[in-house]
């Protein structure tokens, strides 16, 4: 089966940096993306990782190490509309398409 | 505009009565999938379909069914719905299956 943690609450200032962390269980790994959420809204796709690296798209980052099963979203110069949630996702090659979702880490901006 | 369209975007049934919940993308993506979000859960899987009539079970299948007979189109029936099928329903349409995905605006249902 398939399993993620990432930590359940994060909370910054503006302009400030900040790091979701998730770390993955799955039979076969076929890459990690990042969704955000804001309340009341629907997730929308931020980037992927298929391989070990940092994916850079402007403030965002995201990062895999397939040997340690772990990735992270990195969130730079926070703005106030950064506050939502932040679910990574793995996708497990060995049970077709299923796509599987973390908890979620909800992120707080403060002024 | 490139979209997934859900309806309804609110629903609240009675115990047992059978209802449907449509799903259409106008994007040609042979992906699509069905999730429920409930607090403190995250995001469920609960069908896929990798093409016109190729589905699959995720993780919480029991108590729906799903057909895929056009690429656009991919309805969630609730055969005799629960109170705890209770839940924020989103649809979901990609190209390539494992990163992607466009996501419809969701569906509150409540089940009484």
């Amino acid at each position: 089966g398939q399993s993620l943690e990432q930590p359940s609450e994060v909370t910054a200032v503006e302009g400030a940096i900040v790091q979701i962390n998730c770390t993955y269980q799955t039979s076969g790994f076929y890459g990690l993306s990042w969704y955000q959420q804001h309340d009341g809204g629907a997730p929308t796709f931020l980037s992927y990782n298929a391989l070990d690296g940092l994916e850079e798209t402007g403030r965002f980052s995201s990062f895999l190490s397939r040997s340690d099963s772990y990735g992270y979203l990195l969130l730079q110069e926070l703005q106030m509309k950064d506050s939502a949630s932040y679910f990574c996702a793995v996708r497990d090659w060995t049970a077709g398409n299923k796509l599987t979702f973390g908890g979620g880490t909800r992120v707080l901006v403060k002024p | 505009e490139a979209q997934v369209t859900q309806n309804p975007r609110y629903l609240i049934t009675v115990t047992g009565k059978k209802l449907t919940v449509t799903c259409s993308q106008n994007m040609n993506h042979e992906y699509m999938s069905w999730y429920r979000q409930d607090p403190g859960l995250g995001l469920r899987q609960i069908y896929y379909s990798m093409n016109v009539e190729v589905t699959d079970k995720g993780d919480v299948p029991e108590g729906y069914k799903v057909s895929r007979k056009e690429k656009r189109n991919f309805p969630l029936i609730l055969e005799s719905p629960s109170p705890n099928q209770t839940s924020l329903y989103f649809c979901a349409s990609s190209l390539r299956g494992a990163y992607g995905y466009t996501f419809g605006s969701g569906t509150r249902l409540t089940v009484v």
